[in-house]
């Protein structure tokens, strides 16, 4: 079973709009991050937020993180072309080692 | 550079066959991790281990068995392949922390096609 659930599953918008996606999750976390795929190739790793931690900024991605709602959200802004990718939260909960589970993924198309 | 690698990246059986995906990392990474990914179902954790000797099952180890001789390879196989286990099979490593896990990095992913 998924720990993280993404929506919307798939966003389609124009090169210069912001992207926003969705993750939310069921059990406590230590932290939660966000990955990036492209087309064919394995995950990269965005950014990650600490359970103590309610939003992280890295370059146009701005993270935000609610432990009482269960849910974070991943902001893109101003897209480019390039972030056409399937975007994935993963949680490490809190009594699952080091482990992270990962959600279905939200399929981001930018349209040029 | 440190980077993980896997092979082959495209594999096509038969069904019964036992086939071993191989994955080598140079991150002197304790963790590593085995997942399958399906349309609908994201990434799956299949196997993983927390360093030599170690392994444990996860989500969906049933037809699969891994072995940790050493900390840099964690082979993945099939004792005999079925249509089920079609898949594209992702390896991924991690440092070991307490208090929460870290980044983990994974490898370009084997797509596996078993007929």
């Amino acid at each position: 079973s998924q720990q993280g659930e993404e929506d919307p599953q798939a966003l389609s918008i124009q090169e210069g709009e912001n992207a926003t996606m969705n993750c939310s999750y069921k059990t406590s976390i230590n932290n939660l991050q966000w990955y990036r795929q492209n087309s064919g190739r394995g995950l990269v790793h965005l950014i990650l937020i600490r359970s103590n931690e309610r939003e992280k900024h890295s370059g146009r991605l701005r993270v935000t993180l609610d432990t009482s709602k269960k849910s974070s959200s991943l902001l893109i802004t101003a897209s480019r072309a390039a972030d056409t990718a399937s975007y994935f939260c993963a949680t490490d909960a809190w009594n699952a080692g080091n482990m992270l589970t990962f959600g279905g993924g939200t399929r981001l198309m930018v349209k040029p | 550079d440190a980077e993980i690698t896997q092979s082959p990246r495209h594999k096509i059986t038969e069904t019964g066959r036992q086939v071993t995906l191989a994955c080598h990392q140079t991150w002197n990474h304790n963790n590593m991790f085995w997942y399958r990914q399906d349309l609908g179902h994201g990434l799956r954790l299949i196997h993983y281990s927390y360093g030599v000797q170690d392994t444990n099952k996860g989500e969906v180890s049933d037809g699969y068995s891994v072995s940790r001789s050493n900390t840099e390879d964690l082979p993945l196989t099939l004792e005999s392949a079925a249509s089920s286990q079609t898949s594209v099979y992702f390896c991924a490593s991690s440092e070991s922390r307490l208090g929460g896990t870290d980044t983990q990095y994974f490898g370009p992913g084997t797509r596996l096609t078993v007929l």
